[in-house]
């Protein structure tokens, strides 16, 4: 695709669900990201994704979060017994992130997640 | 912890002025590079500069880096009301991984 597709745009759940959200990164990106932005804040990242390299998970902020990113590609990031707390816009980018020489990232329009 | 912090937290400015941000982060990078937000979705990337860059520019936009005080600004010239959203830095080290920070929202009055 031309660019960074996130699916779905919108979602609405009720707490203690578990939720999955995906990111399908432009061809040929070996970096991807999420994170996660609560209104009129910051970005807070989650997870980063390298290439073959084991993930970046620093920013994951309970075990109730994984992910994972299938083929070098597709990543879908999961939520296990959703709390309001995790009420955000999720956001994934990619980048061609050649090693020491980040390039720009592109972003997806995000998922907005909200929890009942 | 956010690595960058930007300031001022909100501007507010006419067309035709001009709107400077600024964005300081706390350990050594490899770059640094401003990002633009409109209502809340996805970023736009605006401008890379490297470690060993001091000044770069685009259009109306000018960033400059100084390491030593481990700081970068971004200036938008002659301003316009597209102009008005919500604007970030993001920096990153050996690791690559861009940590943002915790953005700027410029809002520019007609």
């Amino acid at each position: 695709g031309a660019g960074v597709s996130q699916s779905p745009s919108n979602k609405v759940t009720e707490k203690g669900k578990d939720v999955e959200l995906r990111c399908d990164p432009i061809s040929g990106h070996t970096a991807l990201y999420w994170y996660r932005q609560s209104l009129g804040q910051g970005l807070e990242f989650l997870i980063y994704f390298q290439g073959n390299s084991a993930p970046d998970k620093s920013g994951l902020p309970s075990d109730r979060f994984s992910a994972e990113r299938t083929g070098g590609s597709v990543s879908t990031l999961t939520i296990q017994r959703t709390q309001q707390e995790d009420s955000a816009v999720y956001l994934c980018a990619s980048s061609l992130g050649y090693r020491g020489r980040n390039t720009e990232a592109f972003f997806g329009q995000g998922t907005r997640l909200t929890v009942v | 912890s956010q690595q960058g912090e930007e300031d001022p937290q909100a501007l507010s400015i006419q067309e035709g002025e001009n709107a400077t941000m600024n964005c300081s982060y706390k350990t050594s990078i490899n770059n640094l590079q401003w990002y633009r937000q409109n209502s809340g979705r996805g970023l736009v990337h605006l401008i890379l500069i490297r470690s060993n860059e001091r000044e770069k520019h685009s259009g109306r936009l000018r960033v400059t880096l100084d390491t030593s005080k481990k700081s970068s600004s971004l200036l938008i010239t002659a301003s316009r009301a597209a102009d008005t959203a919500s604007y970030f830095c993001a920096t990153d080290k050996n690791t690559d991984k861009l940590i943002f920070g915790t953005g700027t929202r410029l809002q520019v009055f007609p």
